[in-house]
């Protein structure tokens, strides 16, 4: 089956810092993958998804490459903020409509101001 | 615009007692909706997935079962809670075009079973 794997289980930076959280997936065909961000006591928000490789999404001066090589879409930001606190999840689907999102385990940033 | 209501924001409840939550599309004809779990700290589980009235398809059990009465309503349930039901439940929706695999989140349930 599908799987999503996210090596940081937590990280902590200080304000300005570099940030990349690693994720890997498995799964067949050409999956849609995506980023979400969770704030405390919310329901995920999209950060962006991209479809083919090699597409970069971008969103809130976050990134992310779709690579098919090497199964990866790290999560990459060059200056971090306070705000940008949260849990973190890469995801994929793998648009067969089965309906069925494969949520990682999720990262938790926290930035020191 | 979309807007995804879920309710009650938040619930206290006893073992064995029975539960409904519930899940409101507004902005959006014909969407597919979803339900999740999230147990404390931990990732998001796929729980229902519905892609007309009437019809619930099952991801994982958990002792709870969902039903879409209306076009834009989704209700998860049970008969008798148990202790591992405590957690946030989240509904989500997506449009329901070949390829479009976004799924937006509403704001939550937060369950305590005690």
């Amino acid at each position: 089956g599908d799987s999503v794997t996210q090596t940081e289980g937590q990280v902590a930076l200080s304000e300005e810092d570099f940030l990349t959280i690693h994720c890997n997936y498995s799964a067949s065909g050409y999956p849609t993958l995506f980023w979400y961000v969770q704030y405390p006591g919310e329901g995920p928000q999209l950060l962006f998804r991209a479809s083919r490789d090699k597409e970069k999404g971008s969103s809130r001066g976050f990134e992310a490459t779709y690579d098919k090589g090497t199964t990866s879409f790290h999560l990459r930001k060059a200056s971090v903020q306070e705000s940008d606190s949260a849990v973190y999840y890469c995801a994929l689907s793998d648009n067969y409509g089965n309906e069925k999102i494969t949520f990682g385990a999720g990262t938790k940033l926290t930035i020191k101001p | 615009a979309q807007t995804i209501h879920q309710w009650p924001v938040a619930e206290i409840k006893a073992v064995g007692s029975p539960l409904s939550l519930g899940c409101t599309i507004k902005g959006k004809s014909s969407p597919n909706l979803y339900w999740y779990w999230q147990a404390t700290g931990g990732t998001l589980q796929q729980l229902f997935y519905s892609i007309t009235v009437g019809q619930v398809e099952s991801v994982v059990q958990l002792n709870l079962s969902a039903s879409r009465p209306k076009d834009d309503q989704f209700i998860l349930s049970t008969e008798k809670l148990l202790l591992s039901h405590s957690g946030f439940y989240l509904c989500a929706w997506r449009r329901r075009d070949w390829g479009e695999g976004t799924q937006y989140f509403g704001p939550g349930t937060r369950l305590l079973v005690l």
